[in-house]
C-alpha cells in the first residue's frame, strides 16, 4: 500500500530564513502529490500540486521520482506561514481519495 | 472551487449511540469522500460516497459501522454507529468539483469534532 512520510512533527524557523518541509512517499507507480495547509481555526486547503508546477505564496515543491520525495520549500519564511502542513498522495486520479502524511507543524518565529 | 459545510460542527455523545454528520456542497461535485482524523494522527480515508450506489469503503472500515448516503451530487451523510470512545475524532467531508481551474482538486469541509464519553 502507498504511504506518505513527513519526518518532522514540528519545525521552527525564524522569519526571513529558508523553509523546507520534507515529504517522502512509497508507491511503485506514478502518483499525484499535493501539499495541503491548515491555518489556525481554518479548514484544510490545497496549497499546491505537483502537476501544476506553480509557486503559491512563495512556496514551491518539486517531485523527485528518484528519491520519491516532494519537499516543500520557501526561500524566506513569513510569520503568516505558521500552520500545519500535510503532504498527500493520490494514485487513481480524481476518483480516488488521498493518502496523507502525519503533518508538520511549522512555526515562524519573529 | 467548492464551499463545503458540515453539520454538526461538534458533538459530545454517549457510547452506544449513533450520530449522523451531514455534508453539503454549494456546487455539484463528482466525487465525495469521508475522512477521519483521530487525536494526534493524520487524516485517514474512510470511504468514497458514490451517488446513487453504495459507498466504497477502505480497508478497516465497514458499512455497518459507518453507513454513508449520497442521494445527489451536492449532499452526503456519514453515520457513526454504536459509538465507543475510540470513535472520538474529527470527521471531514471532501468533494471534487466538476470542471474548474484545478480539475480533480479535493476541497474540504471544516470538520465535525466528535467526542464519545
Amino acid at each position: 500500500a502507498q504511504r506518505v512520510t513527513q519526518p518532522e512533527k514540528l519545525l521552527s524557523v525564524f522569519k526571513g530564513a529558508p523553509v523546507e518541509l520534507k515529504c517522502n512517499y512509497s508507491y511503485s507507480g506514478s502518483p499525484e502529490l499535493f501539499w495541503y495547509v491548515q491555518y489556525s481555526r481554518q479548514r484544510l486547503q490545497l496549497l499546491l500540486r505537483h502537476i501544476s508546477r506553480e509557486s503559491i505564496k512563495g512556496f514551491t515543491a518539486d517531485l523527485n521520482k528518484g528519491e520519491t520525495s516532494f519537499h516543500l520549500k520557501k526561500p524566506f519564511a513569513q510569520e503568516e506561514d505558521s500552520a500545519m502542513y500535510y503532504c498527500a498522495l493520490r494514485i487513481g486520479g480524481g476518483a480516488d481519495g488521498l493518502t496523507f502524511g502525519k503533518g508538520t507543524h511549522l512555526i515562524i518565529q519573529p | 472551487s467548492a464551499v463545503i459545510s458540515q453539520k454538526p460542527s461538534r458533538d459530545i455523545c454517549q457510547r452506544g449511540t449513533s450520530l449522523t454528520i451531514q455534508c453539503q456542497v454549494d456546487s455539484q461535485v463528482t466525487m465525495m469522500f469521508w475522512y477521519r482524523q483521530q487525536p494526534g494522527q493524520s487524516l485517514t480515508l474512510i470511504a468514497t460516497a458514490n451517488q446513487g450506489s453504495e459507498a466504497t469503503y477502505e480497508s478497516g472500515f465497514v458499512i455497518d459501522k459507518f453507513p454513508i448516503s449520497r442521494p445527489n451530487l451536492t449532499f452526503s451523510t456519514l453515520t457513526v454507529s454504536n459509538m465507543s470512545p475510540e470513535d472520538s475524532s474529527i470527521y471531514l467531508c471532501s468533494g471534487t468539483p466538476l470542471g474548474g481551474h484545478l480539475p480533480d482538486t479535493q476541497y474540504f469541509g471544516p470538520g465535525t469534532r466528535l467526542t464519545v464519553l
